[in-house]
């Protein structure tokens, strides 16, 4: 079992839609969640972290947390075809600084 | 403000050359980490620094590959006798040393081993 592990996708929604990715980690003692994207030939750039239960909302973005489930979700309001990248989950398990990272979901918005 | 520098862009050698790759991190972070994506492949971490501690260097995938980090700054990424296997992105990524330690990713050096 990975120990972050993302639907590689691509995730295909039409522009304005609601794009929902989600990813589950192995080691219940992590402790901070952190989503980025990345577009082709660049280095990831942060959209936000998580680390309590529930919601954070930035803007047209919400991190949803589940610990219980080990689940994390990203949902992304009124997508945009900019929005088309690939988004990484990071997990920082418990007694760590450095982020493990899953492989990744390609996101496809349609114009 | 300035983000995450890396130099070179991009690197290409000859299997069995040294290679060093360089990293500056955002002013006044005292985390620096290094990581390595190879094609369709996710991020893997190599080693980690933080201000004067040892570094964690759980990551490294050979003994070919060791880092150092002078004045709390500027790390340097050294691969001895490069093989085809270590071409990838190398990314460098540094944070502040408190929760929740939200990693600044710099460009990234392509390294390519021909």
């Amino acid at each position: 079992q990975k120990e972050v592990e993302q639907n590689s996708g691509p995730l295909s929604v039409p522009e304005g839609a609601i794009a929902s990715l989600n990813c589950t980690y192995s080691d219940r003692g992590s402790q901070s969640f952190f989503w980025y994207r990345q577009y082709s030939g660049k280095s990831p750039e942060l959209i936000m972290f998580i680390y309590s239960n529930g919601d954070k909302e930035d803007g047209r973005f919400t991190a949803q947390l589940n610990k219980a489930s080990q689940y994390v979700s990203l949902l992304i309001r009124d997508s945009q075809p900019s929005d088309s990248a690939t988004y990484l989950c990071a997990v920082r398990p418990m007694g760590r600084r450095a982020l493990t990272f899953g492989s990744g979901t390609r996101l496809q918005v349609q114009p | 403000g300035a983000g995450v520098s890396q130099s070179p862009s991009n690197k290409v050698t000859e299997k069995g050359k040294d290679v060093e790759l360089r990293c500056d991190p955002i002013s006044g972070h005292t985390a620096l980490y290094w990581y390595r994506q190879s094609l369709g492949q996710g991020l893997e971490f190599l080693i980690y620094f933080q201000g004067n501690s040892a570094p964690d260097k759980s990551g490294l995938p050979s003994d070919r590959f060791s880092a150092e980090r002078t004045g709390g700054s500027v790390s340097t990424l050294t691969i001895q006798r490069t093989q085809q296997e270590d071409s990838a992105v190398y990314l460098c990524a540094s944070s502040f040393g408190t929760e929740p330690y939200e990693q600044y990713f710099g460009p990234g050096t392509r390294l390519t081993v021909t």
